[in-house]
C-alpha cells in the first residue's frame, strides 16, 4: 500500500533551535501534503496545505514564518520548525492523498513528536 | 459552522460489540472517514461513507445517515488490540478534513 515516510520520529532541541520534517511518498506522487499538530488528548489540527512546486497554505493561527514549508518534489515535503519553543512541543503529523478516488483515503506518516527544552 | 462531535471516552469488554458515535455539521459534505489511532502513533484509515447506509469491512462497520448528520463506526469480537482513539472526519465543500477528537476505546479483559 501507499506509504509515507516521516522522519525524525522524535526529536529533542534547544529552546532557540530549528528543527526540520520530512515526509517522503515512497511508492506514489504526493501533489498535495497536508501537515497537522495534535496536542495530548486533542484532535488533529491542520497547519497548512503544501502543494508541490507553489506556496503552502496556511490555517489560520499558523506562523508560516515560523513553520516554514517546502515542497520542492512530487515524493518531498518539509516542515521547518523556526526559533522553536517550549510550547511547540507537539506531535506534528504528515498526510498524502492516496490516489484519484477520495474513498481511497489518505494515508499518514508516523509522526514526529517535537520537545523543545 | 463547522463541528464534529464524538464521545470522548468509551469502555467495553473483550468479544463484545461496542459502537462510537459521530455527529457533524458541515458548509457541504463530501464523506465520512473513520481512523484508528493507536497512542504516540499516527492514523490509519479505517472507512468512507459518502452514502447513507452500512459499509462492512470485515469487524468493522460504518454507518452514514446524511439527513441526521449521523455516523457510527461498529466495532464486533472485539480484541485487546482495539484499544485506541477512533478519529471521526467529514470532509467538506473544499475537500478538506474536519477532525473530532476523538474517541478513546478502552477495552477489558
Amino acid at each position: 500500500g501507499a506509504v509515507v515516510s516521516q522522519h525524525p520520529s522524535w526529536v529533542i532541541c534547544k529552546s532557540g533551535t530549528s528543527v526540520k520534517i520530512e515526509c517522503r511518498s515512497l511508492d506514489f506522487q504526493a501533489t498535495t501534503m497536508f501537515w497537522y499538530r495534535q496536542f495530548p488528548k486533542q484532535s488533529l489540527m491542520l497547519m497548512a496545505t503544501s502543494n508541490e512546486g507553489s506556496k503552502a497554505t496556511y490555517e489560520q493561527g499558523v506562523e508560516k514564518d515560523k513553520f516554514l514549508i517546502n515542497h520542492a518534489s512530487l515524493t518531498l515535503s518539509t516542515l521547518t520548525v523556526t526559533s522553536a519553543h517550549p510550547e511547540d512541543s507537539s506531535f506534528y503529523i504528515c498526510s498524502a492523498s492516496i490516489g484519484g478516488a477520495i474513498s481511497d483515503g489518505y494515508t499518514f506518516g508516523s509522526g514526529t513528536r517535537l520537545t523543545v527544552v | 459552522g463547522q463541528n464534529i462531535d464524538q464521545p470522548t471516552e468509551m469502555t467495553a469488554t473483550e468479544g463484545a460489540i461496542v459502537q462510537i458515535n459521530c455527529t457533524y455539521q458541515t458548509s457541504g459534505f463530501n464523506g465520512l472517514f473513520w481512523y484508528q489511532q493507536h497512542a504516540g502513533e499516527a492514523p490509519t484509515f479505517l472507512s468512507y461513507n459518502v452514502l447513507d447506509g452500512l459499509e462492512e469491512k470485515g469487524r468493522f462497520s460504518s454507518f452514514l445517515s446524511r439527513s441526521k448528520g449521523y455516523s457510527y463506526l461498529l466495532l464486533k469480537e472485539l480484541q485487546m488490540k482495539d484499544s485506541a482513539s477512533y478519529l471521526c472526519a467529514d470532509m467538506d465543500s473544499n475537500y478538506q478534513l474536519i477532525w473530532g477528537a476523538g474517541t478513546k476505546l478502552i477495552i477489558k479483559p
